[in-house]
């Protein structure tokens, strides 16, 4: 399985909003809902910012949305922050019953 | 306060096998709607979905490197393994546990990850 396609980086000013769409196939994102993003900080642990598509974690700021138009699932991120400077990662569960990344999304603000 | 900690060795030579271990506080790895999973990065490459266990022991591997990797889970010792064999310089990389604690797939808890190095 290859990985789903993100871009390498997005960037925007503080307040901006940035999109990162995440491109897999009619064996995950197409076919299942199960299309969760994670945000790897500098210190380097992964949190996950949403699952289920669009849904929030408890603590996650709603400025963090997601959407889904057919294989391709999106990550929307409003009013930009500093610390929202990270990399993005989308993950789908499969039909095969695996798990795939996206190739990761570098968000700079400028 | 749920925390996952990665032990194994930092370095192994190409052709031998890896054995890694996943040690999770806090939480009960009995719990009936968990699942762990093994997560590697590269240097300056993408995250890697490995392999994960489900509460029920199901298991569920990267096709690619399905021949090659076993997790395994002892709740007694609240510990998730993952055995790599045949180990190349390009599996060099930081291997983390994620752990979905109520939802099965969507991992709410990660380790910090070790660095392992394949190298003769």
């Amino acid at each position: 399985q290859s990985a789903l396609t993100q871009p390498a980086s997005v960037s925007g000013s503080p307040g901006q909003s940035v999109t990162i769409p995440c491109t897999g196939s009619s064996s995950d994102i197409g076919a299942l809902n199960f299309v969760s993003w994670y945000q790897l900080n500098a210190g380097r642990v992964s949190k996950l910012i949403l699952y289920d598509v669009r849904h929030r974690p408890s603590g996650i700021s709603d400025r963090f949305s997601g959407s889904k138009s057919g294989i391709t699932a999106t990550l929307t991120i409003s009013g930009l922050q500093a610390d929202d400077e990270a990399d993005y990662y989308c993950n789908s569960y499969t039909t095969s019953g695996t798990f795939i990344f996206g190739t990761g999304t570098t968000v700079t603000v400028l | 306060q749920v925390t996952l900690k990665e032990s194994g060795p930092v370095l192994v030579k190409p052709t031998e096998t890896l054995t890694l271990t996943c040690t999770v506080s806090g939480f009960s790895l009995s719990n009936a709607t968990m699942g762990v999973s093994w997560i590697r990065q590269a240097p300056g490459k993408a995250l890697e979905w490995l392999a994960h266990i489900f509460s029920n022991d199901e298991t569920s591997y990267s096709p690619s490197l399905k021949s090659r990797l076993t997790i395994s889970r002892d709740t007694s010792k609240s510990q998730v393994g993952l055995v790599m064999t045949n180990v190349d310089p390009v599996d060099s990389a930081t291997y983390s546990c994620a752990l979905a604690a109520g939802t099965l797939i969507y991992f709410d808890y990660w380790g910090q990850g070790i660095l392992v190095t394949v190298s003769s």
